[in-house]
């Protein structure tokens, strides 16, 4: 069975700076997709980013960069230039790419709440 | 905006109550999932669609049933509510072939 891990619970961050949110995950695919969503106080859930297993670039989505370790299974998120609006929690997440019973369902890991500092 | 709504947002019900929480979608989507959030968990899948009348388990379906009678619209049932069934829930739909899910707004369901 895949597992999604994030290992910080909390996160702080001064407004106008980066921060790194990690997450590891397990699994025996060589195809997949990893995720990272965020979840405002409003408790709407919402894909920040993308990343293919099989891409060696990493993706990038405005001030959202990710770190993908294939080999070593990490999938990191960097939050360039912080922003107020960025406090919220962030949930890493995987899905195998494969079709037939995979039917693209997710694994998330348990969240990291990011705060930022005026 | 991917025109996912559920229903009630929020419940307040007894232990030993039936429960039924509806998500309904308005894009014809395939592939309908049902999630339950608890801290320290993150969000774990309890039941899935992959069409009309077929669903399957999840993560954590004990406790849960779903149906799925129209492509538009995916119950959730709580055949008799326990405290531990105490969460939010969340619908969401595959809407790419990247895998991509984009979910409902959630509902908060708490059982005394």
């Amino acid at each position: 069975a895949q597992t999604v891990t994030q290992s910080q619970p909390e996160m702080s961050v001064q407004e106008a700076e980066t921060v790194t949110l990690s997450c590891t995950y397990d699994t025996s695919e060589s195809d997949y997709y990893l995720f990272w969503y965020k979840q405002p106080p409003s408790r709407q859930m919402i894909l920040v980013i993308r990343q293919e297993a099989y891409k060696q670039q990493n993706a990038t989505e405005n001030r959202f960069s990710v770190n993908f370790q294939k080999a070593a299974k990490s999938f990191s998120l960097k939050i360039s230039d912080s922003q107020l609006g960025d406090a919220a929690m962030y949930f890493c997440a995987y899905s195998p790419r494969g079709g037939g019973t995979s039917y693209g369902k997710l694994t998330f890991g348990q969240g990291t709440i990011l705060t930022v500092h005026p | 905006d991917a025109g996912i709504t559920q229903s009630p947002r929020h419940k307040v019900t007894e232990t030993g109550t039936p429960v039924t929480l509806r998500c309904h979608q308005t894009e014809n989507h395939r592939y309908m999932y049902w999630y339950r959030q608890d801290p320290g968990h993150g969000l774990r899948l309890i039941h899935y669609s992959y069409g009309v009348k077929d669903t399957d388990k999840g993560e954590v379906s004990d406790g849960y049933s779903v149906s799925r009678s129209k492509t538009e619209d995916f119950l959730l049932t709580l055949e008799s509510a326990t405290s531990s069934q105490t969460s939010v829930y969340f619908c969401a739909i595959k809407d790419s072939p990247y895998n991509e899910q984009f979910f409902g707004p959630g509902t908060r369901l708490t059982v005394l």
